[in-house]
């Protein structure tokens, strides 16, 4: 089965300056590729996705980018806020079956 | 639309017993998967529903089932309990979109086991 690596699992940044999360799965059938954030006491929240046809996807201060041939994905963050500090989880999903990697619990510093 | 609701938030349990959460899952969507999430073991797949009908399991024992009525809502439930059952338990409402399908969680239930 799939199998999600994600890496580092903490994370400090200064305010304003970019976060960069990275992620590799080991199901090259895999399609989708969401990211969650976080935060305390609530559930995951979907942030940003893409999908195995697309190569990078930039949504405001979040983009993420799929090299399909690596079998890696990453989520960038720019001009990071105090309010970014939350935990982010990957995902790769092949139809329903999605795996998560195990977290980055990031921190911005003011 | 409203979004992923989970009842009750906070439930506290002992050893042996059993404990049913809920999950009503955005309007329209049809199918459901719920998660175990723990610090050291992070999110692991519990089971998804489609439809009133179990369509994957993840690998956990016995002792959690789960079920979806036919107004979508779902239901697991947890038997004998044990103190490592101790997590959030988290709903996913998933939209089904073709060939890819997005997934949208509710706050969870806040299981712990004395």
């Amino acid at each position: 089965g799939e199998n999600v690596e994600q890496h580092p699992s903490t994370l400090s940044v200064q305010e304003g300056d970019s976060a960069v999360i990275k992620c590799t799965y080991s199901d090259s059938a895999s399609n989708y590729f969401p990211w969650y954030k976080q935060e305390l006491g609530k559930g995951p929240q979907l942030i940003i996705d893409i999908r195995s046809n697309v190569g990078e996807k930039k949504d405001q201060r979040i983009a993420v980018t799929l090299n399909k041939t690596a079998k890696h994905f990453s989520l960038h963050i720019t001009e990071t806020q105090p309010e970014d500090s939350a935990v982010y989880f990957c995902a790769a999903s092949l139809n329903n079956d999605m795996r998560f990697g195990a977290g980055t619990r990031l921190t911005v510093k003011p | 639309k409203a979004g992923v609701t989970q009842t009750p938030r906070y439930l506290i349990k002992t050893r042996g017993q059993q404990v049913t959460l809920s999950c009503s899952p955005i309007s329209g969507h049809r199918s459901v998967s719920w998660y175990q999430q723990t610090p050291g073991q992070g999110l692991q797949f519990l089971f998804e529903y489609f439809s009133e009908t179990q369509r994957n399991k993840g690998n956990f024992p016995g002792r959690f089932s789960g079920r979806q009525f036919s107004n979508s809502r779902s239901e697991m439930n947890v038997s004998t309990l044990e103190l490592g059952d101790s997590a959030l338990y988290l709903c996913a409402s998933i939209e089904v979109a073709g060939y890819y399908n997005e997934q949208f969680f509710g706050p969870g239930t806040r299981l712990t086991v004395l």
